[in-house]
């Protein structure tokens, strides 16, 4: 079966660190580039990070620059984000999710065709 | 950043109506636009991708077009399981972003 499974959510403080996983199975994990993709709750969909295939290129939202890093481990066909200096606007479920590139990956003709459930993650004293 | 304008915020409809939904970019970002529905406690689920391609295993009352910096989801006949929330996300350049979401509710 095809699938992304988060995990690492949790309450931590502001100023804490947090590091999520994401399990993926069903697919060759190491041909696609990944994603994390936020909801706070109530509120919309705000995107993170993209990591490439072999996790050369790495591309964040200018919020979480400095504070956050998306890796990935293909051994262990997982994702990983980092997450230092946490604020309460960091609040919110975040997904994995998997790229789908119609084409060349650098054209803009790609799309996320696979999600997980999304962890929770409160940052709050 | 491209900015995504999404109206409206929210709709209500009836089972059986036709709806369509807007999303306007803030510049030219040629068909990198994707539609996604969220329902609740759910992650989204790819409707729309290229702007007018329907991703394998969306209904084909889902339809999608373009004018311009002017988007389109259309649903052509309501259906009890459409009633969510919708997302437009272009995928043009960095940083990504989404539209801040239409509501499609129960009349």
């Amino acid at each position: 079966e095809v699938q992304l499974v988060e995990s690492g959510g949790g309450l931590v403080q502001p100023g804490g660190s947090l590091r999520l996983s994401c399990a993926t199975s069903g697919f060759t994990f190491s041909s696609y580039w990944m994603s994390w993709v936020r909801q706070a709750p109530g509120k919309g969909l705000d995107w993170v990070a993209n990591i490439k295939q072999d996790g050369s290129e790495k591309y964040y939202v200018d919020s979480v620059k400095g504070r956050f890093t998306i890796s990935r481990d293909n051994a262990k066909n997982s994702l990983y984000l980092q997450m230092n200096s946490l604020r309460a606007e960091d609040t919110s479920v975040y997904y994995c999710a998997k790229i789908y590139c119609a084409g060349d990956c650098y054209s803009g003709y790609w799309y996320f065709d696979l999600w997980g459930r999304g962890t929770l993650v409160t940052v709050s004293s | 950043d491209i900015q995504m304008t999404q109206s409206p915020s929210s709709l209500s409809a009836s089972v059986g109506d036709r709806v369509t939904i807007t999303c306007r970019a803030s510049q030219s970002i040629s068909s990198c636009l994707n539609w996604y529905q969220q329902e609740p406690g759910n992650a989204p689920r790819l409707l729309i991708y290229a702007a007018s391609s329907l991703q394998s295993g969306v209904p084909s009352r889902f339809s999608g077009s373009v004018s311009g910096t002017d988007f389109s989801l259309t649903i052509s006949s309501l259906q009890p399981e459409d009633f969510a929330t919708y997302y437009c996300q272009q995928t043009y350049t960095m940083p990504i972003t989404f539209g801040q979401g239409t509501r499609l509710e129960i009349k």
